[in-house]
């Protein structure tokens, strides 16, 4: 399966620590998408990568966030000193241009 | 405000029955639309885009209308089977640059035998 694939699909973690979640989208695909996702809620945009370079983030990403994109494949978010409101479904999604988006299974994290 | 309008409410329809699900939108001037569909505990899965200029675009069972001076799009499934109850999703791809997707907070279909 060449799809997009996330990892972990599931993270508990404790208030305050740090989590890192990984994306790996389909290979010949150089646009790069990250999106949260809270129940009853459609994904809402986090930011976005073409190849290497993080072009636009959502002021939904506050400064505890971080994403990268270092050799424009794989990618990976983290989240510092997490909070109770950080439980959601993070999403990955990746697309060529002018064309649909893919998305991967979504990382579930659970904050307690 | 920019506003994205799908009925929050479950759509309930009987096998073989046509279903149609609504969004509407406020304040937004998209270039694309596109509905996904999601499962529960899954990513959502492209089904159809369909640009400002067009009217309507299908899709085996699937049509899609788009109309932008009501800035409402209506998703049709036609002989609705119990495999396509899930969560459908409302996207509006805009034209900034790097075509980011605003959803709607989708609606859920339930189709019963």
């Amino acid at each position: 399966d060449t799809g997009v694939s996330q990892d972990p699909r599931h993270k508990i973690t404790k208030r305050g620590q740090n989590v890192t979640f990984r994306c790996d989208p389909i290979s010949e695909h150089n646009r790069l998408y990250w999106y949260r996702q809270t129940l009853g809620q459609g994904p809402e945009f986090l930011t976005y990568f073409q190849n290497e370079a993080q072009l636009e983030k959502s002021r939904l990403l506050s400064d505890r966030f971080s994403a990268e994109r270092p050799k424009g494949s794989f990618s990976t978010l983290e989240i510092q000193r997490t909070e109770q409101g950080d439980s959601a479904m993070y999403l990955c999604a990746s697309s060529v241009l002018g064309s649909e988006q893919f998305f991967g299974p979504g990382t579930r994290l659970t904050v307690l | 405000s920019q506003k994205i309008e799908q009925n929050s409410e479950a759509l309930n329809i009987q096998e073989g029955k046509t279903a149609t699900l609504t969004c509407n939108y406020t304040n937004y001037s998209p270039a694309y639309l596109q509905w996904y569909r999601q499962d529960p505990g899954r990513g959502p899965v492209f089904l159809l885009l369909i640009r400002e200029n067009e009217k309507e675009k299908r899709k085996e069972r699937l049509k899609v209308t788009f109309d932008t001076t009501l800035k409402q799009s209506l998703f049709h499934i036609t002989a609705s089977q119990p495999a396509d109850s899930a969560t459908y999703l409302c996207a509006l791809l805009m034209n900034t640059g790097f075509q980011k997707l605003v959803f709607g907070t989708g609606t859920r279909l339930l189709v019963s035998p």
